[in-house]
């Protein structure tokens, strides 16, 4: 079992550039989430998705940031344009059954906007 | 008043010594999580608990549901334990996980 597979590992940009961040769950994994770690505000929930459907996208700070799963074993979450506030930690996480069931993370995307 | 509260933020210990580390809630939950993010970056889910105790290996983690409260021990601890250590519930209605601020335990050899 490979775990869940984050590309890439560190990201640097410049501001109002396109950042894509990718994510591959653990196979059999119904449920994925996108988590964000900073600083300041430690670790935030983005968006999850249950079934490859968005459920709750509630915590995606403002119409920048976008995420798709298109498939059972694939996701991205997009930021256009980019800017400095979003330097931060991206975590994807998968589970077999949302939060009935514990988490399985990525090694997280570095992303620095300059 | 943060939902998910830990103490101590900071810990240091000598090798060996019995470690606990407590987090404490306001919200009704469905689970509570622990989890450990190493130096690297990295998170792993270390429990995730209901009711009870769980042990696996020299952690224990225990919860009070009537009390809002839980606890992870560290017994025999090693200078490989150092990490941050994260408690984080799954409000009973919802999907969101929230998260505690996190202590930061550093072991001395």
């Amino acid at each position: 079992d490979a775990g869940v597979i984050q590309s890439p590992r560190h990201e640097v940009t410049e501001m109002g550039q396109e950042v894509t961040l990718r994510c591959k769950p653990i196979s059999g994994h119904n449920s994925l989430f996108w988590y964000r770690q900073t600083m300041m505000r430690g670790l935030e929930l983005l968006i999850y998705f249950n079934n490859n459907v968005p459920i709750d996208d509630s915590g995606m700070p403002e119409d920048r940031f976008s995420a798709k799963m298109p498939n059972a074993s694939f996701s991205t979450l997009k930021i256009q344009p980019s800017e400095p506030r979003d330097s931060a930690v991206y975590f994807c996480a998968s589970s077999p059954q949302g939060l009935g069931s514990p988490l399985h993370f990525g090694n997280g995307t570095r992303l620095t906007v300059t | 008043k943060n939902e998910v509260e830990q103490s101590p933020q900071n810990l240091t210990a000598q090798e060996g010594e019995f470690i606990t580390i407590n987090c404490s809630y306001s919200v009704g939950i469905s689970a509570l999580h622990w989890l450990q993010q190493h130096p690297g970056g990295g998170i792993v889910s270390l429990f995730m608990l209901s009711s009870g105790k769980k042990k696996h290996g020299r952690l224990i983690a225990t919860i009070n549901i009537q009390e809002k409260h839980s606890s992870l021990h560290i017994t025999a601890s090693h200078p490989r334990d150092s990490a941050v250590y994260i408690c984080a519930v799954s409000r009973e209605y919802g999907n969101k996980l929230v998260f505690g601020a996190g202590t930061i335990l550093r072991v001395k050899s």
